[in-house]
């Protein structure tokens, strides 16, 4: 079965650091992979997305995340986090067997210290 | 327009009530989708329909009804919920298959 996990439960990071928020998958065949965030009282917004191509995908709000076959990874980054950056950010990939349908990690939740 | 729009944003209900949760989208996406999500976790996927059929039910007892009456409206008709049914239910849209998925703000539902 498609599925992603975020190892960790919330990420600490000071403000003007680099974040990155980790994500592996575990899927048959070529992965589809996204990266969503949810702020408080929010619906989830999509960030970026890997389908083919380049292994670096570049995202909104200055986010990027790098497809790593080999470790089967596909972790968010951003260079310089901000506290506006505070949020649940969920990876998810995409089921094959079944049309229109995500499978979510657990979720990180992201705290930026000012 | 970009968004996906959901009402009511909040809703409290007994048990023994009857509601509805609205969602609209005018992206002219073909796929609609319901998620419950309770607080902190993923969202978990509850129906999907595809030009206006649904296509997923994942086992959602039948107390959640949905209803697609035309491809920018999707509704979910609750009743006889239960106190643990309390979630954020959110609404999603796409152009088809597991492409990017818009979702809306969500209506946080309350069952005493």
């Amino acid at each position: 079965a498609q599925s992603v996990a975020q190892p960790e439960d919330q990420v600490n990071v000071a403000e003007g650091n680099p974040l990155t928020v980790k994500c592996t998958y575990s899927v048959s065949g070529n992965p589809y992979l996204f990266w969503y965030v949810q702020y408080p009282n929010r619906g989830l917004q999509f960030l970026l997305k890997y389908i083919t191509g380049d292994n670096l995908v570049k995202g909104s709000y200055g986010f990027e995340a790098e497809f790593n076959k080999s470790q089967t990874s596909f972790h968010l980054k951003k260079p310089s986090a901000l506290v506006s950056d505070s949020a649940l950010y969920f990876c998810a990939v995409r089921v094959f067997y079944g049309n229109n349908r995500l499978a979510f990690g657990k979720g990180n939740q992201v705290v930026v210290i000012p | 327009d970009t968004e996906v729009t959901q009402t009511p944003k909040h809703l409290v209900m007994g048990m023994t009530n009857k509601k509805s949760l609205k969602c609209e989208q005018h992206m002219g996406h073909r796929a609609m989708y319901w998620y419950k999500q309770k607080a902190k976790k993923p969202p978990e996927l509850m129906f999907v329909y595809s030009y206006e059929k649904l296509s997923i039910n994942e086992s959602v007892p039948s107390r959640f009804s949905p209803e697609c009456p035309n491809s920018s409206l999707l509704n979910l008709h609750l009743h006889a919920l239960q106190p643990e049914d309390s979630a954020l239910y959110l609404c999603a849209s796409s152009e088809g298959g597991a492409n990017v998925l818009t979702f809306g703000a969500g209506s946080r539902l309350t069952v005493l």
